[in-house]
């Protein structure tokens, strides 16, 4: 898997946009960009995932650079359940790469203020 | 829809006896995933099943540790003779199909061997 670097941790206020940076500069074409949070006590949560185009779910938003050695996860409003770590984490996605496991780095530790 | 289910949520257990931890996947989910997290840090794989089939144990500590799947479903860990080294949370989680697809996670098992 391709190395990410994320900040260690960062503060956001509550009902403010939380945006969470992430670099994968050594990303390969074929790797995907995958946003995962663990909440204290309880397992990971997949959030979003993408390959070079911007998305977005009922949870959060997914922008990646054009040239795709970054990203921003953007979690729009953000409230105080939204305090985890969020881990980023590239890896190809199919059936032909036999790289079963989850990776997770050290993430950023994001703490909502009220 | 359900998610990822485990039993049991705590498990306090003597130095020397064996426990068995369950997992009961998302319906429909092909692939499913053990995970181990030590306080504080990060997780560790375990093993993988596509099916019933594991074909990638290699996270396995020692051969007190075994797992099955049956039915493609319901998956158990079994830990013989436990340790205290042993004394982490147990994660489950299940994709879709093998290969990179985004992986969803129980609640954890936590288990203390005193």
């Amino acid at each position: 898997d391709a190395k990410t670097t994320q900040p260690p941790s960062m503060d956001c206020a509550e009902g403010r946009a939380a945006n969470l940076p992430c670099n994968h500069s050594t990303i390969s074409g074929n790797e995907y960009v995958y946003w995962y949070r663990q909440i204290h006590s309880q397992g990971p949560q997949y959030i979003i995932h993408g390959l070079k185009n911007n998305e977005t779910n009922e949870m959060a938003s997914l922008i990646i650079t054009e040239d795709r050695k970054s990203s921003t996860l953007i979690l729009p409003h953000a409230t105080l359940r939204d305090t985890a770590v969020y881990y980023c984490i590239v890896r190809p996605r199919g059936s032909n790469f036999g790289n079963e496991k989850l990776t997770f780095g050290t993430g950023t530790r994001l703490t909502i203020i009220p | 829809g359900a998610g990822v289910s485990q039993s049991p949520s705590n498990k306090v257990t003597e130095k020397g006896k064996d426990v068995e931890l369950r997992c009961d996947p998302i319906s429909g989910h092909t692939a499913l995933y053990w995970y181990r997290q030590r306080l504080g840090q990060g997780l560790e794989f375990l093993i993988y099943f596509q099916g019933n089939s594991a074909p990638d144990k290699s996270g396995l500590p020692s051969d007190r540790f075994s797992a099955e799947r049956t039915g493609e479903s319901v998956s158990t860990l079994t830990i013989q003779r436990t340790q205290q080294e042993d004394s982490a949370v147990y994660l489950c989680a299940s994709s879709l199909r093998q290969g990179s697809y985004e992986q969803y996670f129980g609640p954890g098992t936590r288990l203390t061997v005193t």
